[in-house]
């Protein structure tokens, strides 16, 4: 089946901290891969997206490179603020496309 | 202008009772979609509908019944509630039911069930 793997959270950093939230799927066939974010209070909202093996999806500062061969879309910033705090989702399409599978998501508070 | 909205934000209702959730959209978005997040953030599919018809409706009890008058409207109606039911139901929409990236989501309704 079709599925997501995100690293356990909470993830609490100091300010201008590297991040690096992993992220592993199955799938079958050829996904695409997003991150997205859920501040406070607030609807999610897609951060970045890749669409096929070797892309690089970046925004904000956050990058995410798809790598088939590991079948990992791991979400990096080289330097937090307190306002990338958030839950940040790892989310899958498969290519018939009519469903989204998320992970478990993974809570991050950066601290000043 | 909010793209999608959802009334009530906050629910607060005693077991055994009947709520309805709204959902709007005005993006003339194609499809429709709610979703239930637990206390531990994890995010589940429950039912989408395309230009107001059903197309995905995942194990969800009886008790909650979709209903979109119009492919701007989906609203969430749940019967006899229960504890488990407390949690943030968010409503999303895309353009089209095949998917090519981006799923608009509202800010969520919080419902309490005491």
């Amino acid at each position: 089946g079709n599925s997501v793997t995100q690293m356990e959270g909470p993830v609490t950093l100091s300010e201008e901290a590297f991040l690096t939230i992993n992220c592993t799927y199955t799938a079958t066939g050829y996904p695409s891969l997003f991150w997205y974010v859920q501040y406070p209070g607030e609807g999610l909202q897609l951060l970045l997206k890749a669409t096929k093996a070797d892309d690089k999806g970046s925004n904000k500062g956050f990058e995410a490179t798809y790598r088939k061969e590991t079948t990992s879309f791991h979400l990096e910033k080289g330097s937090v603020q307190v306002s990338d705090s958030a839950v940040y989702f790892c989310a899958l399409i498969t290519n018939t496309g009519n469903q989204f599978y998320f992970g478990t998501g993974t809570s991050l508070t950066v601290i000043p | 202008d909010t793209a999608v909205s959802q009334t009530p934000k906050y629910l607060v209702t005693q077991m055994g009772n009947d709520k309805s959730i709204k959902c709007e959209q005005n993006l003339g978005h194609d499809t429709m979609y709610w979703y239930k997040q637990d206390s531990k953030k994890f995010l589940k599919i429950m039912f989408s509908y395309n230009n107001k018809e059903l197309i995905i409706n995942e194990t969800v009890p009886n008790r909650f019944s979709p209903k979109s008058p119009d492919k701007a409207h989906l609203n969430l109606h749940i019967n006899s509630l229960e504890l488990g039911d407390s949690a943030v139901y968010f409503c999303a929409s895309s353009q089209t039911q095949i998917l090519t990236g981006e799923l608009f989501f509202g800010e969520g309704s919080r419902l309490t069930v005491l």
